[in-house]
């Protein structure tokens, strides 16, 4: 089945980076975007932006503009989201989703979302 | 920015009533609306997309209905399980692809 597996809570000072991993199975990593999208303590979902895993093409939401970096390694089937100079309200829970189609925009199925907590 | 307004914020309903949420948009979106469910400590889970379509092993009594700026997701019948929160989603317009911020459909 379709499953994505994203990596481990992270706790990170003001001003680190983190990278999220998430890795793909059970289709063929290249023909479906990968979005990222984040989620504040008791908060709503908030999108980040894409990756495109077939060219590496991105385009990310001006948020989070010169902060986000998103890569993606076809040889493991694995997308990355980067995000640098964090700060305390950059405390979320991170989920990665593959487009429901290509390039549909809907987001089936996430990952099972990584936390990483923003604190000195 | 398409802004998503959801209504109400919580609902209070019994298992085997009938819940219905609206979610409105700051413009037309057409049909480019999801609904997706979260539960606690979870991802969320995509129930409807393109307005009214069920998504791969949803059951029946999720439906999506409107078109423009005006959305509904009704549930014919509340099971235990459906007790959750519920957000919509527009991808008409992107960046960025924007998010209502969520129903909470509570147990009276």
């Amino acid at each position: 089945q379709v499953q994505l597996v994203q990596s481990g809570a992270e706790v990170k000072k003001p001003g680190a980076s983190v990278k999220v991993s998430c890795k793909a199975s059970g289709y063929t990593f290249t023909d479906y975007y990968i979005h990222w999208v984040r989620q504040a303590p008791g908060q709503g979902l908030e999108w980040m932006g894409w990756s495109n895993p077939n060219n590496g093409d991105t385009n990310y939401a001006q948020n989070f503009q010169g902060r986000v970096t998103m890569t993606r390694d076809p040889s493991i089937s694995t997308a990355y989201m980067e995000l640098s100079r964090l700060r305390s309200d950059d405390t979320a829970v991170y989920y990665c989703a593959r487009d429901l189609l290509t390039r549909s925009f809907w987001f089936d199925p996430w990952g099972q979302g990584t936390l990483v907590t923003v604190s000195s | 920015e398409i802004v998503l307004t959801q209504s109400p914020a919580t609902l209070s309903l019994s298992p085997g009533e009938r819940a219905t949420l609206s979610c409105r948009a700051s413009q037309s979106v057409s049909s480019s609306l999801a609904w997706y469910q979260q539960k606690p400590g979870q991802a969320p889970r995509l129930l409807i997309y393109d307005a009214s379509n069920r998504a791969t092993g949803i059951p029946a009594r999720f439906s999506g209905g409107g078109s423009g700026t005006d959305f509904t997701l009704t549930i014919s019948s509340l099971e235990p399980e459906d007790f959750a929160v519920y957000y919509c989603q527009q991808r008409s317009i992107w960046p960025p692809v924007t998010f209502g911020g969520g129903t909470k459909v509570e147990i009276k």
